[in-house]
């Protein structure tokens, strides 16, 4: 089961800020959080994981509370090609296996 | 830069034939690989890992198998094909290391008939 929360659908004007929330209240200490993004019929799409520091990189910023209970990924400009579910996964040090939930169907609207 | 390929990205296949699913990294050494399915309306189910030449781990039992007989090759099989091995199959690899992300292929589309 998946280890995190995440709201089914969320709309974004396009050029806006697009700001994904997370829930994990059950992390533990050496758990990350990673960032998915799958577009219709194809793999999903690495977008960025951290710890505890907020982390970015050219895609998106990755904002981790100080008690790591729940994260938000940003997309600064989001255009229509950022239409897609976005999953927010778990994961401990050492793990194999990406569990991935329903995720956050994002909609950027012209 | 890596890249994986995965191929045939669609497959179309009676019940009881065989199965034979390729995927290839390129631009990496000693990559992990994985295998994953994707049923409709449903979340990734990891099948297969693999660490190494030869080494397979298996996360649930089914009909399938999994071969690596290269550094950068994973095949996934099987002898007979159930409706119920329908799906959307994905390879992906990661680097050694404990934190590394995987990065997925583009997926094979399978509909058993």
């Amino acid at each position: 089961d998946a280890k995190t929360t995440q709201p089914p659908s969320m709309d974004c004007a396009e050029g806006r800020a697009a700001n994904l929330p997370c829930n994990h209240s059950t992390i533990s200490g050496n758990e990350y959080v990673y960032w998915y993004r799958q577009i219709h019929s194809q793999g999903p799409q690495y977008i960025i994981h951290g710890l505890k520091n907020n982390e970015t990189n050219e895609m998106a910023s990755l904002i981790i509370t100080e008690d790591r209970k729940s994260s938000t990924l940003i997309l600064p400009h989001a255009t229509l090609r950022d239409t897609a579910v976005y999953y927010c996964i778990v994961r401990e040090y050492y793990g194999q296996n990406f569990v991935f939930g329903p995720g956050t169907r994002l909609s950027v609207l012209p | 830069s890596q890249t994986i390929h995965q191929w045939p990205a669609t497959l179309v296949q009676p019940v009881g034939s065989p199965l034979s699913l390729e995927c290839t990294v390129e631009g990496t050494s000693n990559p992990n690989l994985y295998w994953y399915r994707q049923a409709a309306g449903r979340g990734l189910q990891l099948l297969f890992y693999s660490v190494g030449i030869g080494q397979i781990s298996s996360e649930v039992p089914q009909n399938l198998s999994a071969s690596r007989p290269q550094d950068r090759q994973f095949i996934l099989s099987s002898k007979k094909l159930l409706l119920s091995d329908s799906g959307f199959y994905l390879c992906a690899w990661s680097e050694m290391g404990g934190n590394q992300p995987q990065h997925f292929g583009d997926g094979t589309r399978l509909s058993i008939l």
